[in-house]
């Protein structure tokens, strides 16, 4: 079965511009989570969706946003990029959402900003 | 952003040594999680612990749910050059994985 796939896997930006990010869940999995993870640190979470609904939000600025469509697919978007958003973005899915639902990551974006 | 504390940031071994690493929350967590990062791709899930005082073991990963729930640990036996990686340590909310900043192994043959 195909796991966690994310698009594109490198990105390069200018600052100001806009980015989007695309990731399929694994088959049957219903909760998208996003998390940027910058070189020499560990993930920190953005977003999580389940059922197309925002279910909980990371301390990140309003420019960026998601959702969820309805075959649970999801897309992170990046307004006005700053240099500092450089970084993996890493999507992970999961059956539901809880503290049991265990979250399977995807091989990330890796989004430059110049 | 809330982060775990990891310890060691790295660490430097022989190939068939031995390793140790573990990861402390100033919150409890209902599920301990540690995964393995290989340069340019996503974390890979080694083990997943849902019980405090659970010991778990995958091959030869053995992890432990602390009793207190703020703490787990993560042993490696008789480290082989595919080990070489990066350790994460999480702790599972509702909603979100808390992350450690990691641990670098390295291994000499």
């Amino acid at each position: 079965d195909a796991g966690v796939t994310q698009s594109p896997t490198h990105l390069i930006k200018t600052r100001g511009q806009q980015v989007t990010l695309r990731c399929s869940p694994i088959s049957g999995h219903k909760s998208v989570s996003w998390y940027q993870q910058v070189l020499g640190q560990g993930p920190q979470f953005i977003f999580q969706y389940y059922e197309k609904e925002e279910r909980g939000r990371g301390n990140f600025p309003d420019r960026f946003s998601a959702r969820q469509f309805p075959n649970y697919s999801s897309e992170l978007n990046v307004n006005a990029l700053l240099l500092g958003d450089s970084a993996l973005y890493l999507c992970a899915s999961s059956l539901q959402t809880g503290h049991t639902d265990t979250q399977y990551f995807g091989p990330g974006t890796r989004l430059t900003v110049l | 952003g809330q982060q775990l504390n990891q310890s060691p940031q790295s660490m430097f071994i022989q190939e068939g040594e031995d390793v140790s690493m573990n990861c402390t929350s100033s919150s409890i967590f209902n599920t301990w999680l540690w995964y393995k990062q290989d340069p340019g791709e996503g974390p890979v899930l080694l083990i997943a612990l849902y019980k405090a005082g659970e010991l778990t073991s995958n091959g030869r990963l053995t992890a432990q749910f602390g009793i207190t729930r703020k703490d787990s640990f993560l042993n490696i036996s008789a480290s082989i050059p595919s080990d070489v990686g990066i350790y994460f340590c999480a702790g599972q909310g509702a909603q979100k994985l808390v992350f450690g900043q990691g641990t670098r192994l390295t291994i000499n043959p």
